[in-house]
């Protein structure tokens, strides 16, 4: 079985600041995928940034980017220049690739609050 | 392209009672997975079908229970409710050829008294 742990319940940043979101995994398998997910105030959860294992150069998406450390199973999400619309939860979450069944196991999350 | 929906958004049940939870997938999407969350226990993934077929389903009682219809919308049933079973229950789809990604609908929060 696979555990995603999120070790930041809550975290602050000063709008317009960087602010770096911690998880790590635990699988014993080789092929998977890590995502990060928003979940603002009004609980629709988006998703912010996927990963695949097998790509060694780290994902981005406009002011996101990952740092992902496959041996070390971690998978740190930045965010630069912040804004207010990012006040949100955020998740880490794992998916087996090839396992005939689209499962996600999810950390606890990460409150972001971004002050103005 | 519209998103995932999921009806009812607010529902009020009585212990005991039963309830059917309703998703509507994105267009073309063949996928939908089901997930509860709860302050203790976060997310928790509940069962996913594909084609009208339960492929996986997580550690939850047999009283949790779900479908899929050939317009890949899913309906989860959750009979003989508990106080515990108080929850956000988000439905997730997926385009599956080519595609791993989950979208997530606005959710039903299910308040058991």
């Amino acid at each position: 079985a696979q555990t995603v742990t999120q070790s930041q319940p809550e975290m602050s940043v000063q709008e317009a600041e960087t602010v770096t979101l911690s998880c790590t995994y635990d699988t014993s398998e080789n092929n998977y995928y890590l995502f990060w997910y928003k979940q603002p105030p009004s609980r629709q959860m988006i998703l912010v940034i996927r990963q695949e294992a097998y790509k060694q150069q780290n994902a981005t998406e406009n002011r996101f980017s990952v740092n992902f450390q496959k041996a070390a199973k971690s998978f740190s999400l930045k965010i630069s220049d912040s804004q207010l619309g990012d006040t949100a939860m955020y998740f880490c979450a794992f998916m087996k690739s090839g396992a005939g069944s689209y499962q996600l196991t999810f950390g606890k999350g990460t409150k972001l609050s971004v002050i103005p | 392209k519209a998103g995932v929906t999921q009806t009812p958004r607010y529902l009020i049940k009585t212990r005991g009672q039963q309830v059917t939870l309703s998703c509507s997938p994105i267009s073309g999407h063949r996928s939908v997975s089901w997930y509860q969350q709860t302050p203790g226990q976060g997310l928790q993934f509940l069962f996913e079908y594909f084609s009208e077929t339960q492929r996986n389903k997580g550690n939850f009682p047999g009283r949790f229970s779900g479908r899929q219809f050939s317009n890949s919308r899913s309906e989860m049933n959750v009979s003989t409710l508990e106080l515990g079973d108080s929850a956000l229950y988000l439905c997730a789809s997926s385009l599956v050829q080519g595609s791993y990604e989950q979208y997530f609908g606005p959710g039903t929060r299910l308040t058991v008294t």
